[in-house]
């Protein structure tokens, strides 16, 4: 079956622009998360989703990083205003049910990249 | 705050040769533990993990790693590496407490295999 997807693969932006990452999860995966690796910082995690809902969005950089799940399916991950330390890679994971003890699958990511 | 830390950024290993990969977590209790490859280009795969019992866990690929909770440690070892195993490696924690389901990864070592 297919794995986690994203797109768009790179993203090229300039400074003061919003931006939309999306996450396609693993058919049946009801958990879905957001991370961002970036040099220096290593991977962070930024939110999961259990279904739609997001528990805890307190990982979120700012309040111009924001994220939806719809259908418990697709996820967006939506950053305002872009700025320059946003540029990073944002991995998108899912795993068959909520809790660490499950495998989290991850997709290839998206480059962003904030001129 | 659970945190995790892997003191070596890179490695260089000759071809044939055994490796040891480093990682020394923090949290208050028993933490479910991770070891993730990240191929250029790919995006993270699983090796193994850890949640309680026999401390040596095999995973894929001819890893194995150990958990020593005496030292906080879970080091990734391989009894001769390959150059496909040339990678960024990335050792992680995860909340065995019921709490947030993001897990919370080193900062990665990247090896390097001689020919």
């Amino acid at each position: 079956g297919a794995g986690v997807s994203q797109s768009p693969s790179n993203k090229v932006t300039e400074k003061g622009k919003d931006v939309e990452l999306r996450c396609d999860p693993i058919s049946g995966h009801t958990a879905l998360y957001w991370y961002r690796q970036s040099l220096g910082q290593g991977l962070e995690f930024l939110i999961y989703f259990q279904g739609n809902s997001a528990p805890d969005k307190s990982g979120l950089p700012s309040d111009r990083f924001s994220a939806e799940r719809t259908g418990g399916s697709v996820s967006t991950l939506t950053i305002q205003r872009t700025q320059q330390e946003d540029s990073a890679v944002y991995l998108c994971a899912s795993s068959f049910g909520q809790g660490s003890y499950n495998e989290q699958f991850f997709g290839p990511g998206t480059r962003l990249t904030v001129l | 705050a659970q945190s995790v830390t892997q003191p070596d950024i890179h490695i260089t290993v000759s071809e044939g040769a055994s490796l040891e990969l480093r990682c020394n977590y923090s949290y208050g209790a028993t933490p479910y533990l991770f070891w993730y490859v990240q191929s250029p280009g790919q995006g993270l795969q699983l090796l193994l993990k850890y949640f309680s019992g026999d401390t040596l866990v095999q995973g894929i690929k001819g890893f194995e790693a150990e958990f020593k909770r005496s030292q906080s440690s879970f080091n990734l070892r391989k009894p001769s590496v390959h150059w496909s195993d040339a990678a960024e490696y990335f050792c992680a924690v995860g909340d065995s407490g019921g709490g947030a389901d993001g897990l919370t990864f080193g900062k990665g070592t990247h090896l390097i295999i001689q020919p």
